[in-house]
Order: C-alpha cells, then sequence, then structure tokens
C-alpha cells in the first residue's frame, strides 16, 4: 500500500491564482480530512468527509472548496488564493472507528506571493 | 468547545534523560487523546492513543501516557531520551462524535531537541 499520497510537494502560486491539492489514499478508508500547519498553531482542521458524496466544514474552512467523489481521493481546491493560505497542507484518513487513528500524508507546502 | 495546550514550545533535554512533554485539555466530557510525532518535513506519525480502559498507555518508541482525567492531563513521557526523539510532538483531542466524524484539535505541538 502506498498509504495517504499528496501531490504536489510545494507549490508557488500568485494571489489570485487558483489551485487544486491532490490527496489520494488506498487502505479503503472511509474517512478524509484536510489540516494547514501553521506555525506556533498546530494543525487545524480545513474540511472533512465521512464517506463518498458526504462532505462538512472544519475549524477554517473558508476560502477552500473540497468535494469526494470517490472513496479513495479528497481533493482541496483554492479558488482565489491569498497570501493567509501560505501554509503546509496535510490530507489524512482512518477506517478505524474504535480506535480513531488517522493516517497522514507527507504534505505539500504552498506559499501565496 | 474542545481545546489543547501544550506547555512549552520548546524542550530540551540530554541524552539519556527523562523526556516529559506537557499536554492539558478542556473538555465538557472525556475525549479521546493523542499524540504525534512529525520528524523533519514528513507527515504525522501516531505515538499512542487513549481512548478507554487503562489510562497508562503504552507507544511506540518507548514512549507512554496517562490520562488523568482530575488534572485533565495527557502527559507523554519517555524514560531514556534518544538522538533519534528529535523531533515536533503534537498533542490531540477528538470528541466522542457519531458517524465516525473524527475532529482532532491539536495542540501548538513541542519541539524536542537531544543534546548529546
Amino acid at each position: 500500500n502506498a498509504g495517504v499520497t499528496q501531490t504536489p510537494k510545494f507549490q508557488v502560486l500568485k494571489t489570485g491564482q487558483s489551485m487544486t491539492l491532490q490527496c489520494a489514499q488506498d487502505m479503503n478508508h472511509e474517512y478524509m480530512s484536510w489540516y494547514r500547519q501553521d506555525p506556533g498553531m498546530g494543525l487545524r482542521l480545513i474540511h472533512y468527509s465521512v464517506g463518498a458524496g458526504i462532505t462538512d466544514q472544519g475549524e477554517v474552512p473558508n476560502g477552500y472548496n473540497v468535494s469526494r467523489s470517490t472513496t479513495e481521493d479528497f481533493p482541496l481546491r483554492l479558488l482565489s488564493a491569498a497570501p493567509s493560505q501560505t501554509s503546509v497542507y496535510f490530507c489524512a484518513s482512518s477506517y478505524d472507528r474504535v480506535s480513531y487513528e488517522q493516517y497522514f500524508g507527507p504534505g505539500t507546502r504552498l506559499t501565496v506571493t | 468547545a474542545q481545546s489543547v495546550t501544550q506547555l512549552g514550545s520548546h524542550v530540551s533535554v540530554s541524552e539519556g534523560a527523562l523526556v516529559l512533554l506537557r499536554c492539558n485539555y478542556s473538555s465538557s466530557v472525556p475525549p479521546y487523546l493523542f499524540w504525534y510525532v512529525q520528524y523533519p518535513n514528513q507527515g504525522l506519525q501516531l505515538l499512542l492513543k487513549y481512548t478507554t480502559g487503562a489510562t497508562l498507555v503504552k507507544g511506540i518508541n518507548g514512549f507512554e501516557a496517562e490520562f488523568k482525567k482530575s488534572e485533565t492531563s495527557f502527559h507523554l513521557t519517555k524514560p531514556s531520551a534518544h538522538m533519534s526523539d528529535a523531533a515536533e510532538y503534537f498533542c490531540a483531542v477528538s470528541p466522542v462524535l457519531m458517524q465516525g466524524a473524527q475532529k482532532l484539535v491539536f495542540g501548538q505541538g513541542t519541539r524536542l531537541t537531544i543534546n548529546p
């Protein structure tokens, strides 16, 4: 299993540009989520999904869109990038509703100039 | 709303010394509790978790943590630090939600440095 994969690893955008961060998992996990990591703030939940076709907002959803058309994929879209969205983005997935262990991808480092 | 406070953004210990990373949480009900580790330029890896049962939980790499409900704490310890333990450590809580939704709330992180 590849686990949770994210592409790209690095990205530089200009203010106002749009892009999609890709996330995929091959573990047949129901639950997937996106976090952003900023210095001194830990990780904050952006959006999450409990299954294909079902998404919901997390703590910091503004400026981001998600969809979940398949179990495997959970892309994160930035419609109009802003410097405040400069961050490291992590995708995570989970299957076990007893242990609640989440598996994290390697991250995407995004810079918006 | 739940929150997590990690006391000390940076902790430095000597190799072979005790490691103690502090975590306190606020929650109206006992949550699930986690410690994750992040090595440089990598994603997060689960160290250990508390859900129910025994309050002293053991994790990977010799780490353990004790859930103390009366103190709303979940401190992480390791008896003897190793150079390979240098990383950033995150405490996280998750309410017991229905439908499998797992809204992890993370602390700010503690960077652990090991001195030779």
